[in-house]
C-alpha cells in the first residue's frame, strides 16, 4: 500500500547532539511538511517542500533544518537539541491540485 | 488569516452515549475541511474530507457535517475503541491553499 513512513518511530537523543528524523513516501506527492506536535496541540508547521522548493515557516528556529534529496524521502535534522524539542514530529505529503493529507505514524523524540 | 476552533477540549463519554465534537473555522475561501483521529504517540489517521455546506460523510459510528462557518462530528452509539483524539483541519482555496490549517483537537474518552 502506498503510504508515508516514518523512522525511527522513537527517537531518544542526548541534549545537544545532533539527531535526524527520516520520512518516504510512496505516494509520489509533491508537497511534503514537517509537523512538530506537543502533547495536548495542534500540530505546528516548521516547513515544507513544494517540489524541490523549500519553504521555511517564519517562527521555525534556525536550529531546525531539512533536507528533500528526492521526491520520495525528506529529513528534519535538529542540530543542538534542547528539552523543549521533545516533541512528536509529524511528516505528511499532498499532491497539488488534490485536497487533503497523508501523514506518517509519527517519531517521538526524547531529549535527554 | 485561516483559523480552526474545536470544542470541546476534553469530552468524556459513557459506552453507548452519543455526542458531537464541532471544529468552528475562518478561512478564505474553503477547498476542503478534514477530519482526523489520532490515537496516542500515533500520527492522524485520516477519516473524512468535506467540500461544501450541506455535506454529510458517514464510517460507522460517525458522521460528519459541514455548514459555512462549522462542522460536526457526530459519534453515534460511541465504544471505548473511539477513544482517541479528533483533529480538524482546513484548507483554503486561495493564498498557500495546500497548506493546512489545524484546530488543537478534542481529545475524547469513551467509558466502558
Amino acid at each position: 500500500d502506498a503510504m508515508v513512513i516514518q523512522n525511527p518511530r522513537y527517537q531518544v537523543t542526548q541534549f545537544g547532539k545532533p539527531v535526524t528524523l527520516s520520512c518516504s513516501q510512496t505516494l509520489n506527492h509533491n508537497v511534503m511538511y514537517w509537523y512538530q506536535q506537543k502533547s495536548s496541540q495542534a500540530p505546528k508547521l516548521l516547513f515544507h517542500y513544494y517540489d524541490k522548493d523549500f519553504n521555511n515557516e517564519a517562527d521555525t528556529p534556525d536550529n531546525f533544518q531539512s533536507r528533500r534529496p528526492n521526491t520520495s524521502f525528506c529529513f528534519l535534522d535538529i542540530r543542538s537539541p534542547g528539552l523543549g524539542d521533545a516533541a512528536m514530529y509529524l511528516c505528511a505529503t499532498s499532491r497539488e491540485g488534490a485536497p487533503g493529507y497523508t501523514f506518517g505514524s509519527g517519531t517521538r523524540l526524547t531529549v535527554v | 488569516e485561516d483559523q480552526v476552533t474545536q470544542s470541546p477540549e476534553a469530552l468524556r463519554l459513557q459506552e453507548g452515549e452519543s455526542s458531537s465534537l464541532n471544529c468552528s473555522y475562518t478561512v478564505s475561501g474553503l477547498r476542503g475541511l478534514f477530519w482526523y483521529r489520532q490515537d496516542p504517540g500515533k500520527g492522524p489517521e485520516f477519516l473524512f474530507t468535506l467540500y461544501s455546506a450541506g455535506e454529510e460523510k458517514e464510517k460507522e459510528r460517525l458522521k460528519a457535517t459541514l455548514t459555512k462557518k462549522e462542522s460536526f462530528l457526530h459519534i453515534t452509539a460511541p465504544k471505548p475503541e473511539d477513544s482517541a483524539t479528533y483533529l480538524c483541519a482546513v484548507q483554503a482555496s486561495s493564498g498557500g491553499s495546500y497548506i493546512p490549517t489545524f484546530g488543537r483537537g478534542t481529545s475524547l474518552i469513551v467509558h466502558p
